[in-house]
């Protein structure tokens, strides 16, 4: 059980357009999801923490007009990517955690390019 | 332009030889850690997991060793194995389920030899 899939697995886009990247939890109704991003040989830098039916709080330096993300429901999170540039070009990963609970189950990743 | 990205720690072991990857964390206040693994082109998937109130945790092959004096976080695998290979990230929290997010170490690339 607790598995997360993110859709698309990889994305190619234009210098401008917007991406938008789901994430889903399969089989648990995850309250909290989290949105990274990983530059290659880098970590995990947390984007945002989104909680189902609430608006999103971003981390610093994090702009919310430009990586929108969306909550709607216990098992679908959104990310979109707009106006993207070939800098945003990165592995998108999200997470999502149940309801009173402690781990953490990690998405599969969404690499994005920029072109 | 192009980015200039880290270089990530790196540990070579042999196959069947034990490894020890090593991760320094920053806030005292933290109260639960976790060790992740992630492949090449792969979210990081679980390992294991431990409370401040222990030092010691073992899992299959695998042993997370806490020392809250100096602020250390140790894992341990035993009898590595080529699936071994991968980049591990020790992660700490202010407490499970915390509103308070994960923060990732470094990372470690590992690497089995044959």
């Amino acid at each position: 059980g607790a598995v997360v899939s993110q859709h698309p697995s990889w994305v190619i886009c234009k210098s401008g357009t917007s991406v938008k990247i789901e994430c889903r939890s399969l089989d648990f109704q995850a309250t909290t999801m989290f949105w990274y991003r990983q530059f290659p040989k880098q970590s995990l830098m947390l984007m945002a923490t989104s909680n189902e039916g609430s608006k999103a709080t971003y981390e610093q330096g994090v702009e919310k007009d430009k990586f929108l993300i969306n909550h709607a429901s216990l098992t679908l999170s959104t990310l979109t990517v707009t106006s993207a540039h070939p800098e945003d070009s990165s592995f998108y990963i999200c997470s999502a955690r149940r309801q009173g609970g402690s781990e953490q189950y990690f998405g599969p990743g969404t690499r994005l390019t920029v072109t | 332009g192009e980015s200039v990205g880290l270089h990530l720690p790196t540990l070579s072991v042999q196959e069947g030889d034990n490894s020890i990857i090593n991760c320094a964390y920053s806030n005292s206040a933290s109260d639960y850690f976790i060790w992740y693994k992630q492949e090449s082109g792969k979210g990081p998937q679980f390992i294991i997991d431990i409370r401040s109130n222990m030092d010691k945790r073992q899992g299959q092959r695998v042993t997370v060793l806490l020392n809250k004096t100096v602020k250390h976080l140790s894992l341990q695998i035993a009898a590595t194995q080529p699936g071994d290979s991968a980049v591990y990230f020790c992660a700490e929290q202010a407490y499970p389920g915390s509103a308070r997010q994960l923060t990732f170490g470094s990372g470690t690339q590992l690497t089995v030899l044959p």
